[in-house]
């Protein structure tokens, strides 16, 4: 599976927006980009995925870049609530659907 | 909202002992997933399963660990024996389909081994 690399940490003032970064210099073609979030003593959920177009959905944005070998995961306005870790999974479109796991970006949200 | 129901919540088990987690998949979810995450680290795959069969058990410890979903819907995961290495968090997940499809993730047991 193709890898991501993501920051280890990124702090939000509450009720700015939020950019997460992930770059997966190797995704090919079928790999499509989800992301998922984990909020402290939950299970992981899912957030949005997408293949070449930006995508929108109630949770957040996702921006892919045109050689799709970065993506940016948009929060529009922090609140305390998305005080989580993210992650940024590549899912072969031809495979297994696995989703591997790497350690995330913990998001801290500033009052 | 239809959830993945995981139980007990909490197990503390002594090392030796054999211990087992349940999971009950969203209804209709054809594929299921057990995941280990230990502290401050990532989700890790154990096991899934696409109806009642296991598509892939290769992080599977299977000197001590088994898994398995007989009728294709809920799912148990067995440890025996337990080890102190063994403490982590066990989440379950179910999917649709394979493909992609959102996972559903329950709310975890939280394993502790002494």
């Amino acid at each position: 599976d193709a890898k991501t690399t993501q920051p280890n940490s990124m702090e939000s003032n509450e009720e700015e927006p939020v950019h997460l970064p992930c770059n997966h210099s190797t995704i090919s073609g079928t790999d499509y980009i989800h992301w998922y979030r984990q909020l402290p003593s939950q299970g992981p959920e899912y957030v949005i995925h997408g293949l070449t177009s930006n995508v929108n959905n109630r949770m957040a944005s996702l921006a892919i870049a045109e050689d799709r070998k970065s993506s940016t995961l948009i929060l529009h306005r922090a609140t305390l609530r998305d005080a989580a870790v993210y992650y940024c999974i590549l899912i072969s479109g031809a495979g297994s659907y696995q989703l591997t796991f790497g350690k995330g970006t913990k998001l801290s949200v500033i009052p | 909202e239809a959830e993945v129901a995981q139980s007990p919540r909490y197990k503390i088990t002594e090392k030796s002992q054999a211990v087992a987690f349940w999971c009950d998949p969203i209804s209709g979810h054809a594929t299921l997933y057990w995941y280990r995450q230990i502290l401050g680290q990532g989700p890790e795959l154990l096991v899934q399963f696409q109806d009642e069969s296991v598509v892939d058990d290769s992080q599977l410890p299977k000197d001590r660990f088994s898994a398995e979903r007989l009728k294709g819907v809920d799912s148990t995961l067995k440890i025996q024996p337990a080890e102190l290495g063994d403490s982590a968090m066990y989440l379950c997940a179910s999917a649709r389909a394979l493909g992609n499809t959102e996972a559903f993730f329950g709310q975890g047991t939280r394993l502790t081994v002494v």
